[in-house]
């Protein structure tokens, strides 16, 4: 167990819908870190927030988007969903930087 | 463009054996790389983290070697176990877009055989 926990586990949603992701980090961890994991794409890094600021963009879609709260834990919102966005979905924390990082164990999130 | 390279295919080594994974890159130099495992519909985990000016770094049966003049890391696992088949991912830092992240290998899929 990683200490990573990410809610829901599963979602079943349709396209052009909205859905929200949610990870609580590693208790004292201030970073966190959102991953895109499909089959054809890999592991793909979307964005990282540190104390509730952005702090890294990686391939993040304009219609994906993450806040971190003064909790420290993180949610990612998919808007306007696309059979293409299915995939795994996880989040990670480190105590900061790139380096060390504990995933949770993901959403599995299918448009249909 | 940044790339990462693994092998692509399965390896399949003999429990006790070593078994050795590649990882290359091109067009940059990272500060540090890192190795995770992954097992099938699970969170990578971390494994080990080498920076630039380490040449080896060993963690029980694991060890990690990092050249930076090849723009290659290998992976060993020294006297393999069947619970060492897992997918190996390798993770560099770059600086992209005027901000540093992370950018993963595709992995290699390793299966030791009893």
């Amino acid at each position: 167990d990683s200490g990573v926990t990410q809610t829901p586990k599963h979602l079943i949603t349709a396209t052009g819908q909205r859905v929200t992701l949610r990870c609580s980090p590693r208790s004292g961890d201030l970073s966190v870190y959102w991953y895109q994991q499909s089959l054809d794409q890999g592991l793909q890094f979307l964005i990282q927030y540190y104390n509730g600021e952005e702090r890294a963009k990686g391939n993040i879609l304009e219609r994906f988007s993450a806040q971190q709260f003064p909790d420290l834990h993180s949610e990612l919102n998919l808007s306007s969903l696309e059979l293409g966005d299915s995939a795994l979905y996880f989040c990670a924390s480190s105590v900061d930087g790139f380096y060390e990082q504990y995933f949770g164990p993901g959403t599995r999130l299918t448009v249909t | 463009s940044q790339k990462i390279e693994q092998n692509s295919e399965a390896l399949n080594i003999q429990e006790g054996k070593t078994a050795t994974l590649t990882c290359n890159y091109t067009n940059y130099s990272p500060a540090y790389l890192q190795w995770y495992r992954q097992d099938p519909g699970r969170g990578p985990v971390f494994l080990l983290l080498i920076r630039e000016n380490e040449k080896e770094k060993r963690k029980e049966r694991l060890k990690v070697t990092f050249d930076t003049t090849l723009k290659q890391s290998l992976f060993h696992i020294t006297a393999s176990q069947p619970a060492d088949s897992a997918t190996y991912l390798c993770a560099l830092d770059i600086l992209q877009n005027s901000n540093y992240q992370l950018i993963w290998g595709a992995g290699t899929k390793l299966i030791i055989k009893p």
